[in-house]
């Protein structure tokens, strides 16, 4: 089974603070993605990395930036936090493949005061 | 611009059949997912289709029909586990997946 895990379930946050979003996979997918998801919208694709050290942006890449050093892990960061960031934040890989099944992270719920 | 539609809500009742449809306008197609979501869990893959036509898998069923744009989720023996969200997701000509904002299913006794 693929594992794809999240470093936090529940993370609050304060205006101006750095934060930063942890993902790991277990199956040595080349692919991953980061997501927000917000009532009402369907999911937004911030950043996504086809290979270690490289990384595409998404559709709101503004705010964020991310970080792929190693093939299994995917960092998110948020440079200096702000209310319009509260979100759940979801993490998703895949093997490259004609089908390319994202697999998900359980999200984190990220709430910035 | 690059849309997916689908249902905010829909309401069915345990054993009946229900069918969730999905219409989008997206740059080019490389297949459409359907994805389920329980409230607070992780989304989790249902099936593919890239070719027009039905996919069945047990209790659901997926069609596509490409030339237009549609395609639909059938769920047959409604179970109350099946109460989710169902997100609908095309893969455009750039290989990105555009995403629904999902329609929540409820099941009634």
């Amino acid at each position: 089974d693929v594992k794809v895990t999240q470093s936090s379930r529940y993370l609050v946050k304060r205006t101006g603070e750095k934060v930063f979003l942890e993902c790991v996979q277990d199956m040595d997918h080349e692919n991953m993605f980061w997501y927000r998801q917000d009532p009402g919208l369907g999911l937004r694709l911030i950043y996504f990395s086809y290979d270690v050290k490289m990384k595409e942006k998404g559709d709101i890449p503004e705010g964020y930036s991310v970080s792929r050093e190693k093939k299994e892990r995917f960092s998110l960061i948020l440079e200096s936090a702000s209310t319009n960031q509260t979100s759940m934040y979801l993490c998703a890989s895949s093997f490259r493949s004609d089908v390319d099944t994202q697999y998900f992270g359980p999200g984190t719920r990220l709430t910035v005061l | 611009g690059q849309n997916i539609d689908q249902p905010t809500e829909m309401t069915a009742t345990e054993g009946a059949i229900v069918q969730i449809n999905c219409t989008y306008q997206t740059s080019g197609f490389n297949g459409l997912f359907w994805y389920q979501q329980h409230a607070g869990e992780a989304p989790t893959f249902l099936s593919y289709n890239v070719l027009d036509g039905l996919e069945e898998k047990g209790r659901f069923s997926s069609f596509l029909s490409r030339s237009k744009g549609y395609s639909y989720l059938l769920l047959k023996e409604l179970q109350m586990k099946d109460s989710a969200s169902y997100l609908c997701a095309v893969r455009d000509s750039n290989y990105q997946l555009i995403w629904g904002a999902g329609t929540k299913l409820i099941i009634k006794p």
